[in-house]
């Protein structure tokens, strides 16, 4: 069985500066890997998702993330955040065979600071 | 294009009450999923339906809750009887169909809150 792990729970960040959200899978199988968001109230919208090819995805709203299968990594980065980013973070992991289901991580909550 | 409709979007009971949702998901989706997602943790699939079949309900507390897909169009989960475990946030997604490369389109959820 796969599982997700962010590595933090909540990420202040000033707007305009960079931001990383880390995010670490176990698998012993190829998975696919996905980070979706959640604004408050509302339901989650994909931001990106890694099937196969490049290990660099973009994604909507100026998000990309890089799968790096020797780390089990899929890190989502932004080169300058703004307040409209400020929402709750989920990356997920799915069997490429097999059950196929998604697995989300515990979430990271990103707040943004003028 | 409508996305995925939930409701009620809030509901408060008591421990032992019954309760259910309701999901109406995308105009021609054939995959629908009920998630369950407690404060503080991602979204768990509870149940997972193609057309009006159950693909994978393996993590469906099978003794109090059920979900049915009568027309392969929208959905109800029920929770018959609550505890107090079981305040969280329900989500409904779609997808045109199965498989993991499918993209899944969530709607607003229904927040539980069992007193």
């Amino acid at each position: 069985a796969q599982s997700v792990t962010q590595l933090d729970s909540q990420v202040p960040v000033f707007e305009e500066a960079p931001v990383e959200l880390r995010c670490n899978y176990s698998s012993s199988v190829s998975v696919y890997l996905f980070w979706y968001v959640q604004y408050p109230n509302q339901g989650l919208q994909l931001l990106l998702k890694y099937l196969s090819g490049s290990t660099l995805v973009k994604g909507i709203n100026g998000f990309e993330a890089e799968f790096n299968k020797s780390q089990t990594s899929f890190h989502l980065r932004k080169p300058s955040v703004h307040i409209s980013d400020t929402a709750e973070y989920f990356c997920a992991v799915s069997e490429v065979q097999g059950a196929q289901k998604l697995v989300f991580g515990q979430g990271t909550r990103l707040t943004i600071n003028p | 294009e409508a996305g995925v409709a939930q409701s009620p979007r809030y509901k408060i009971i008591e421990k032992r009450q019954s309760v259910a949702f309701w999901c109406n998901p995308i105009s021609g989706h054939a995959t629908l999923y009920w998630y369950q997602q407690i404060l503080g943790q991602g979204p768990k699939l509870l149940i997972q339906f193609q057309n009006n079949g159950v693909v994978d309900d393996s993590q469906l507390p099978k003794d109090r809750f059920s979900a049915e897909r009568l027309k392969g169009v929208d959905s109800t989960l029920k929770i018959q009887p609550a505890k107090l475990e079981d305040s969280a946030v329900y989500l409904c997604a779609s997808s045109t169909t199965q498989g993991a490369r499918e993209t899944q389109y969530f709607g607003p959820g229904t927040r539980l809150l069992v007193l």
